[in-house]
């Protein structure tokens, strides 16, 4: 099956400073990238996703991007905000099958004043 | 606009006892999941419904017991609880057959569960 590792665990930066968050998948299987923020007391939500047919993708202040060769994709944060402060989760899956999505073990970034 | 919601939000049992764990969507989803998060370890499945009237296992089904009572409701019930099971419980919906969005994913808010 797959297997999803995400790096790093713990992440602080300085309000304004960029932030990433690299993972990398072992399923060549795998084509949907989903990204995942979680609020302390909530559930994650979704907040970019890619397929693997583009190799990077931006909405605003965050980015992903996407090497299927080296079966790796990152998470980028620029102008980081306190709001952003959060656990972060990537996931993979072969595209339509919701349930297959395993998901990192998590990052925690907190964004300082 | 309610999306998945879930209840308990908080519960403590003793060993040995027995809980459900309800969950309703308001999206008109055809699939369902519960997850269970521990630290360190993200979100692992523990059974899903890929759509009314069927349920499947996940990755750490063991302990655990589900029912898709209609397209809206999916229940977890922990038949005799155990200290492992301290955790916090996710219920999810998608929607499979949306077409591209048809992978994501809609959490609950969450249930934490304690066992003593």
């Amino acid at each position: 099956g797959e297997n999803v590792e995400q790096h790093p665990s713990t992440l602080s930066v300085q309000e304004g400073d960029s932030a990433v968050i690299k993972c990398t998948y072992s399923d060549s299987a795998s084509n949907y990238f989903p990204w995942y923020k979680q609020e302390l007391g909530k559930g994650p939500q979704l907040i970019i996703d890619i397929r693997s047919n583009v190799g990077e993708k931006k909405d605003q202040r965050i980015a992903v991007t996407l090497n299927k060769t080296a079966k790796h994709f990152s998470l980028h944060i620029t102008e980081t905000q306190p709001e952003d402060s959060a656990v972060y989760f990537c996931a993979a899956t072969p595209l339509g099958s919701a349930r297959q999505l395993t998901f990192g073990s998590g990052t925690q970034l907190t964004v300082l004043p | 606009n309610a999306g998945v919601t879930q209840t308990p939000k908080f519960q403590v049992l003793k060993t040995g006892q027995s809980m459900t764990l309800q969950c309703a969507q308001d999206m008109n989803h055809n699939s369902m999941y519960w997850y269970r998060q521990d630290p360190g370890m993200g979100l692992r499945l523990i059974y899903y419904s890929a759509s009314e009237g069927t349920t499947d296992k996940g990755e750490v089904p063991n302990g655990y017991n589900v029912s898709r009572l209609n397209k809206r409701e999916f229940s977890l019930r922990l038949e005799s609880a155990a200290p492992s099971q301290t955790s916090v419980y996710f219920c999810a919906s998608s929607d499979v057959n949306s077409g591209s969005s048809g992978n994501t994913i809609y959490f609950g808010e969450g249930s934490w569960l304690t066992v003593v």
